[in-house]
């Protein structure tokens, strides 16, 4: 069974232009969820998707969103990039209980904003 | 809200040696605790979780944590460690209904050396 597959992997950009980061989950899961990863402040929930529909959400700004489409694929889109968006976005996926916990994660993309 | 301690930032361990990784987390509801495990360059990867029952949990790589309600921790042991389990190490705490949302600590970084 495939697992979760993130693109890209690495990229970068610079100040006030935007990226879209796309995750492939498992087959079968119709749970997505997103996680911010940095050296300061750790891992963060961004939000979570279900069945296309956005279950959960973390406290970042409203320049990151994301969606689901029907086939479980998730994007999610930074506008504006700021240095310090900078980081590791992590995507997981679930079979999608609400008791969750066991997430398979993604290797990640790496974002570098210059 | 929830929130997790790791207690410990690094840990340096020669090989064969025990190890205990210290996590503590706070919530005001009952809640599921994980860890998970990051080698270099890769994702996350589950090592363990508690949903209820036994407190003793064994995971995976020999690998086993205890939750301890009264004390509110859940700490992850190893009675032998091989340089292979260097990696960082992240305790998650998730409440009932939660779904993909984890809120993770700030990780431990593990260092077996020979």
């Amino acid at each position: 069974k495939a697992g979760v597959t993130q693109t890209p992997r690495y990229l970068i950009k610079t100040r006030g232009q935007q990226v879209t980061l796309s995750c492939s989950p498992i087959s079968g899961h119709r749970s997505v969820s997103w996680y911010q990863q940095t050296p300061g402040q750790g891992l963060q929930f961004l939000f979570e998707y279900f069945s296309e529909t956005q279950r959960n959400k973390g406290n970042f700004p409203g320049r990151f969103s994301g969606r689901q489409f029907s086939n479980s694929r998730s994007e999610m889109n930074v506008s504006t990039l700021e240095l310090g968006d900078s980081a590791l976005y992590l995507c997981a996926s679930s079979p999608g209980g609400t008791v969750s916990g066991e997430l398979f994660f993604g290797e990640g993309s790496r974002l570098t904003v210059l | 809200a929830q929130s997790v301690t790791q207690l410990d930032s690094q840990v340096p361990v020669f090989e064969e040696a025990p190890v205990e990784l210290r996590c503590n987390y706070s919530s005001s509801v009952s809640v599921y605790l994980f860890w998970y495990v990051q080698y270099p360059n890769q994702g996350l990867q589950l090592l363990l979780k508690y949903l209820s029952g036994s407190t003793l949990v064994k995971g995976i790589n020999g690998f086993e944590a205890e939750f301890n309600k009264s004390q509110t921790s859940f700490h992850l042991r190893k009675p032998s460690v091989h340089i292979s389990d260097t990696a960082e190490y992240f305790c998650a705490v998730s409440a009932n209904n939660q779904g993909g949302k984890l809120i993770f600590g700030q990780g431990t970084e593990l260092s077996v050396k020979p």
